[in-house]
């Protein structure tokens, strides 16, 4: 029931933009674009949030497409602690379960 | 605590025996949720409660695994009989609510399940 498609792993060197592309064609029109990510073997930490625009908070930036099929995350300088596997998610409001699917491997290269 | 706190962190049991684990949400959550994890995949959701309520447990993979939440608070994943295939990291996770930023889940540490 994959929702969104990622790409498996990205690699990113220190200090560069990462922007992690997510698509998400089939998405309905109450449904919200959520980003966690899970460092190791930590849980899941929730990254942000959005319905159609743009979001910005201290983690990241989301942006997602006009049509809403797609959407990318990114991580303005990226450093060695954001090594981790992002997953895109797509949920409409009150529903209970995310999926996560496999997300994206991030590699931050020194 | 300030945080979600799952116990015990590691459980190493036998084959057929059964087992229970712990999870205690935010203090003031109404959401909470218990996901299983294989190694190098995603978490896979399995029940949820708000409240007391058992919302949905259809993920759920058997009858062997049940959930319960009595008291709104502190709950327990309990698996009987268990079975190797049952070996994963179970996390739990709470959220406010279940929508918006205040459906933002918070998940604890995980219990690291291993059966012989």
């Amino acid at each position: 029931d994959a929702k969104t498609t990622q790409p498996p792993s990205m690699d990113c060197a220190e200090g560069r933009a990462a922007n992690l592309p997510c698509n998400h064609s089939t998405i309905s029109g109450n449904e919200y674009v959520y980003w966690y990510r899970q460092i190791h073997s930590q849980g899941p930490q929730y990254i942000i949030h959005g319905l159609k625009n743009n979001e910005t908070n201290e983690m990241a930036s989301l942006i997602i497409t006009e049509d809403r099929k797609s959407s990318t995350l990114i991580l303005p300088h990226a450093t060695l602690r954001d090594t981790a596997v992002y997953y895109c998610i797509v949920r409409a409001p009150g529903a209970n379960n995310l999926f996560f699917g496999t997300g994206t491997r991030l590699t931050v290269i020194p | 605590g300030a945080g979600v706190s799952q116990s015990p962190r590691y459980k190493v049991t036998k084959r057929g025996q059964d087992v229970a684990l712990r999870c205690d949400p935010i203090s003031g959550h109404v959401s909470l949720y218990w996901y299983r994890q294989a190694l190098g995949q995603g978490p896979e959701f399995l029940t949820y409660f708000n409240y007391e309520a058992q919302q949905d447990k259809s993920g759920l993979p058997n009858d062997r695994f049940s959930a319960e939440r009595p008291e709104g608070s502190i709950s327990t994943l309990t698996i009987q009989r268990t079975e190797q295939r049952d070996s994963a990291m179970y996390r739990c996770a709470s959220s406010l609510l279940t929508s918006g930023k205040a459906g933002e889940l918070f998940f604890g540490e995980g219990s690291r399940l291993t059966v012989l």
